[in-house]
């Protein structure tokens, strides 16, 4: 069993859709992120929660220590949410990250 | 803040040559930066961990003659790869913790590389 685990695999919605991403994880961690990978294979850190919840935009990020849950959620999606978001935990000290497999999201116009 | 460069974003190489990317952190110091591979369609795979001053500490079964980790300064490390085979086509990209920032990890945009 994968220590991260990501639901849906693929998720396609129409605009203005709230989107819902999740991830469960089966390992201590010090901190867990939520990346976006586009087309292009550029990466960008969206979020990194040790606990709580943080916002940014229409991007809400939600962690739960205790049952080692973390979701992902986007208001009033557009077409330009459509990428790849992946969730990754940190395990240890050294900083490297353990990557779930990633969740493909399309938004259609 | 928090910006890593990574170049070339794209190169085309014979085989048998070797290509060198880059990873610069812009502003900030990073003793730590890591190198992932990513085959189409399937999730990052860290290749190795790079640390300034010393060896880069390789995952199992990635080749350290085949990919040269370098890491001179707080600002700049490099993985070359070595006498490229087409099965070494593939996108590289680079990462880096710069700690204290909000957003956690940093990434380069990525170099795609293809061996004809």
């Amino acid at each position: 069993k994968n220590e991260v685990e990501q639901s849906p695999q693929n998720l396609t919605a129409q605009e203005g859709e709230f989107i819902t991403i999740n991830c469960s994880y089966s390992v201590g961690i010090s901190a867990l992120h939520w990346l976006q990978q586009h087309p292009g294979g550029g990466i960008v850190s969206l979020f990194m929660l040790s606990s709580g919840k943080k916002k940014h935009g229409r991007l809400i990020a939600t962690i739960n220590i205790q049952e080692k849950h973390s979701s992902l959620h986007i208001t009033a999606s557009h077409p330009r949410d459509s990428a790849v978001y992946i969730c990754a935990v940190m395990k240890d000290s050294n900083y490297q990250l353990i990557w779930g497999a990633g969740t493909k999201l399309i938004i259609k116009p | 803040g928090a910006v890593v460069s990574q170049h070339p974003s794209r190169v085309i190489c014979k085989s048998g040559t070797s290509v060198k990317i880059e990873c610069r952190s812009l502003d900030f110091q990073a003793t730590t930066m890591f190198w992932y591979r990513q085959f189409p369609k399937q999730s990052l795979m860290l290749m190795a961990t790079s640390n300034e001053g010393s060896k880069a500490t390789y995952e199992q079964g990635v080749e350290k003659d085949k990919f040269l980790i370098n890491h001179a300064s707080l600002t700049l490390s490099t993985l070359t790869v070595t006498s490229a085979h087409p099965e070494d086509s593939s996108f590289y990209i680079c990462s880096a913790y710069p700690g204290g920032w909000n957003y956690g990890y940093t990434f380069g945009s990525g170099t795609r590389l293809t061996v004809v």
